[in-house]
């Protein structure tokens, strides 16, 4: 069956960096594009940007953009996520998102906090 | 960036109501948009997408419809499992953006 599944919840001083990873497994990972979809706690959804594994190219959303690198490793099936110079309205649960999301990962919990 | 706007923001309804949620974009998007589900502590599920296909796996009391700039999520009969919060999102143009959302609470 179709799984991604995120690596744990992380915790970070303003300023600092942070990187999730999302393993897919049973499906053609290089197949679909991996979005990743924020949300911060008791909000909606916010759409950070996507990756085509296939090949790399990246397309984030504006408010990101210069803070944000999205990654993946094929060898491994693995996509990441990695935010920079992190603040606290960052506190959020990170969703990576797949099959034109209609596969999602169990979401981490990012906190920001000094 | 495409401003999608849901009314109501939250709804309290009964059991087997028939609910309707709708979705205005800020500028027409044909039918490039999805509607999704989420509960409390759980990911979201896509109910819907290219606005009015429903997704396998999601009951037929389901429905969506529109194009351009106004859409709508129906509900026919509402049942205990639909209470939950519903989103909008619009992949027409980018930053892909999603509706506030709507609380659908039990009455």
């Amino acid at each position: 069956q179709v799984q991604l599944v995120q690596s744990g919840a992380e915790v970070r001083k303003p300023g600092a960096s942070v990187k999730v990873s999302c393993k897919a497994s049973g499906y053609t990972f290089t197949g679909y594009y991996m979005n990743w979809v924020r949300q911060a706690p008791g909000q909606g959804l916010e759409w950070m940007g996507w990756i085509n594994p296939n090949n790399s190219r990246t397309k984030y959303a504006p408010e990101f953009q210069g803070r944000v690198t999205m990654t993946r490793d094929t060898s491994i099936n693995t996509a990441y996520l990695e935010l920079s110079r992190l603040k606290s309205d960052d506190t959020a649960v990170y969703f990576c998102a797949s099959r034109e999301m209609v596969s999602w990962g169990q979401g981490t919990l990012v906190t920001v906090s000094s | 960036d495409i401003q999608m706007t849901q009314s109501p923001s939250a709804m309290s309804a009964s059991v087997g109501d028939r609910v309707t949620i709708t979705c205005r974009a800020g500028q027409g998007i044909d039918n490039y948009l999805a509607w999704f589900q989420q509960k409390p502590g759980k990911v979201p599920k896509r109910l819907i997408y290219a606005a009015s296909k429903l997704q396998s796996g999601v009951p037929s009391r389901f429905s969506g419809s529109g194009s351009g700039t106004e859409f709508t999520l129906t509900i026919s009969s509402l049942q205990p499992e639909d209470f939950a919060t519903y989103y909008c999102l619009q992949h027409y143009s980018y930053p892909w953006t999603f509706g506030q959302g709507t609380q659908v609470e039990i009455k």
